[in-house]
């Protein structure tokens, strides 16, 4: 089945500099990356996510890249704030179409700390 | 627009007792995935329904059961429970069960085995 290993498990970063936060996966069938950004004792949360037939996605403070022949993807938080600090989840699921589940695999998560 | 909703949102068991979590989807979504997060790890997928089926099914054993309704809500039953189902028990929705879509999560049942 699927594998996703994420790196680091725990990202200490100041206030204003960027964070970047790393993924692979094992399935080359895989074709959606979800990121979840998980507060102590909340519900994970969509931040973003890639479809495999993007390199790359933007919102505002937040991007994703994606590597289909290394299989890795990666989370970018420029201007770090305080109140990005939570837990943040990377996912991958694969599937062509009808009929075919859409089975999140997530990674272990990374820890971030923003500090002032 | 409501989200993903679940309840109870925590309970405390006994080993050996049964226990029956509910979820009702994001309004307009009509899959619904069950997942297990134990403390300090990613949640792990344990089922999904679809069209009242369930669709596809992670490494948990047949003590972990569910149930879809015609109006898309679910629930999970967990049979002869264990010290280690202990865990935040994630409920997901989504339009449709296909690789793709956004999945949405509710807050979760925290979910006690002493």
């Amino acid at each position: 089945g699927e594998n996703v290993e994420q790196h680091p498990s725990t990202l200490s970063v100041q206030e204003g500099d960027s964070a970047v936060i790393k993924c692979t996966y094992s399935d080359s069938a895989s074709n959606y990356f979800p990121w979840y950004k998980q507060e102590l004792g909340k519900r994970p949360q969509l931040i973003i996510d890639i479809r495999s037939n993007v390199g790359e996605k933007k919102d505002q403070r937040i991007a994703v890249t994606l590597n289909k022949t290394a299989k890795h993807f990666s989370l970018h938080i420029t201007e770090t704030q305080p109140e990005d600090s939570a837990v943040y989840f990377c996912a991958a699921s694969k599937g062509s179409g009808t009929g075919t589940a859409s089975k999140l695999t997530f990674g272990t998560g990374t820890r971030l700390q923003v500090t002032l | 627009d409501a989200g993903v909703t679940q309840s109870p949102t925590h309970l405390i068991k006994t080993r050996g007792q049964q226990v029956t979590l509910r979820c009702s989807p994001k309004s307009g979504h009509d899959t619904v995935s069950w997942y297990q997060q134990a403390l300090g790890q990613g949640p792990q997928f344990i089922f999904q329904y679809y069209e009242e089926e369930e669709r596809q099914r992670g490494n948990f054993p047949d003590r972990f059961s569910g149930h879809q309704f015609p109006n898309y809500s679910s629930e999970l039953n967990v049979n002869a429970l264990l010290l280690g189902d202990s865990a935040l028990y994630l409920c997901a929705s989504s339009l449709g069960p296909f690789s793709g879509n956004t999945i949405y999560f509710g807050e979760g049942s925290w979910l006690t085995v002493v």
